[in-house]
């Protein structure tokens, strides 16, 4: 089993959709929790931290459910400029972190 | 700031050749960690270092080597190389771990990525 796993989609959505992206790791001592972005297999970038609490950043709300061992990404109101891959990453304090394989994410018009 | 540099952006390599991937970066981050990107896969651990002469390996370390001499640069040696290491390496630093340096002090910065072929 992977430590990090991710929904395999793809997903293709019209614009203006919503969609939710799920993620489960494995590692109990994980510390710390991210969503970053890939476009055209070009560098990840940091789309946002999750925290216990959750958190939201204008149409995107990142969970954590550290009981279950869960994280989750919600898109409202899709646009053309989302797509892209969806990649969960969960660190540990030692500095390591490991990826899931990404979620494509297709908005079609 | 340039943030995280890697030369070269492309490479093709003969079966058996050796080879440097460089990484540099001028954030003074302690920690930085070497990924492969297979297509369709996500990124996976190769080597990592929380600091100026210490290094780790991480998930698929077989094949490669690294060294840490200076905090700014971090570089990836392909022993041999062989068919098998075509893919997308992706350099990355963060100032620290989860809970020592604050809020996102573990967000990584990547570097724009080398393509390596090895035919």
């Amino acid at each position: 089993r992977k430590e990090v796993e991710q929904d395999p989609g793809p997903f293709n959505v019209p614009e203006g959709a919503t969609v939710a992206f799920n993620c489960t790791y494995s590692n109990s001592a994980s510390q710390s929790f991210f969503w970053y972005r890939q476009d055209c297999r070009k560098e990840p970038k940091l789309l946002m931290s999750v925290y216990s609490s959750g958190n939201e950043d204008g149409r995107f709300t990142a969970q954590l459910n550290r009981a279950s061992q869960y994280i989750s990404l919600l898109i409202r109101d899709s646009k053309l400029s989302d797509s892209a891959t969806y990649l969960c990453v969960v660190n540990t304090n030692a500095g390591k972190s490991t990826f899931g394989d990404g979620t494509t994410l297709t908005v079609k018009p | 700031n340039a943030g995280v540099t890697q030369t070269p952006k492309f490479q093709v390599l003969k079966t058996g050749q050796s080879m440097t991937l460089q990484c540099a970066q001028d954030m003074n981050h302690e920690y930085m960690s070497w990924y492969r990107q297979d297509p369709g896969m996500g990124l996976r651990l190769i080597h990592y270092s929380v600091g100026a002469g210490i290094t780790d390996q991480g998930e698929v370390p077989n094949g490669y080597n690294v060294s840490r001499s200076t905090t700014e640069d971090f570089p990836l040696r392909l022993l041999s190389a062989a068919p098998s290491q075509t893919s997308v390496y992706f350099c990355a630093s963060f100032q620290a771990p989860s809970g020592s340096g604050g809020a996102l002090a573990d967000t990584q910065y990547f570097g724009p990525g080398t393509r390596l072929t090895v035919l």
